[in-house]
């Protein structure tokens, strides 16, 4: 397997919901990442994982709050949002940083985002 | 922090010709330069990588060349077909470990004319 796995793909929530994104990868990666996208932009780094911990927050507001349960499975909480937040949130993962040897790379995987919008 | 310029913004080529896009990166520590298409309602993919010990990478159409004296890289694709039309984002990064970040430039759309 060698795919990172969005769900859901489309997400519509108002401003007082809760609701949470999902990423899973099966390729033994020990980092992973949340991105945000909009539209025309490049994405742009909110989280990184390394081993389970959190090791970069990019400043994101609380409304956004990650979770990593294991090292398959990378969540997304959000709360409150803003219709600002809408947006295209990719998850990424990459191999474990330390060790990497000569001619490997720490290329990253993406998924296919989901799609939220923010009413 | 690195900041990492791509331009333009759009290449329009005709079906067969080459297309070469740039890009300059600000930090000289940086040490790894991926590319990644990305298709309408997909997220990007990585196509070609060069870390900063090597000066080209080749992957049949694709190649990838690093001038780290000038700080540019570039993205080579010959005998461009309908299917290289995409978002093409060149990126950098300095490998720490743990704490890895990858500062994109801001893409270039490109599209190849049948």
């Amino acid at each position: 397997d060698t795919e990172v796995t969005q769900t859901p793909k489309h997400l519509v929530m108002g401003m007082t919901n809760k609701k949470s994104l999902k990423c899973e990868q099966h390729m033994g990666h020990r980092a992973m990442y949340w991105y945000k996208q909009k539209a025309k932009k490049p994405p742009e780094l909110m989280f990184v994982y390394s081993y389970e911990k959190l090791s970069i927050n990019e400043s994101v507001p609380s409304r956004f709050s990650p979770e990593c349960p294991n090292s398959s499975l990378l969540n997304l909480h959000l709360h409150a949002l803003q219709p600002e937040d809408s947006a295209l949130y990719l998850c990424a993962s990459s191999q474990n940083l330390f060790g990497l040897g000569f001619g490997q790379t720490n290329g990253y995987t993406f998924g296919s985002g989901t799609r939220l919008t923010v009413v | 922090g690195e900041n990492v310029e791509q331009h333009p913004s759009t290449l329009s080529v005709q079906e067969g010709d080459s297309a070469v896009i740039k890009c300059t990166y600000s930090d000289s520590a940086s040490n790894y330069f991926p590319w990644y298409k990305q298709e309408l309602g997909k997220g990007p993919q990585l196509i070609i990588d060069i870390r900063s010990n090597v000066g080209e990478k080749k992957d049949q159409r694709i190649a990838v060349t690093l001038n780290k004296t000038a700080k540019h890289f570039s993205l080579h694709i010959t005998e461009t077909q309908p299917e290289d039309s995409a978002v093409y984002f060149c990126a950098a990064s300095l490998y720490t470990g743990a704490n890895s970040k990858l500062t994109f430039g801001k893409g270039i759309t490109l599209s190849v004319r049948p």
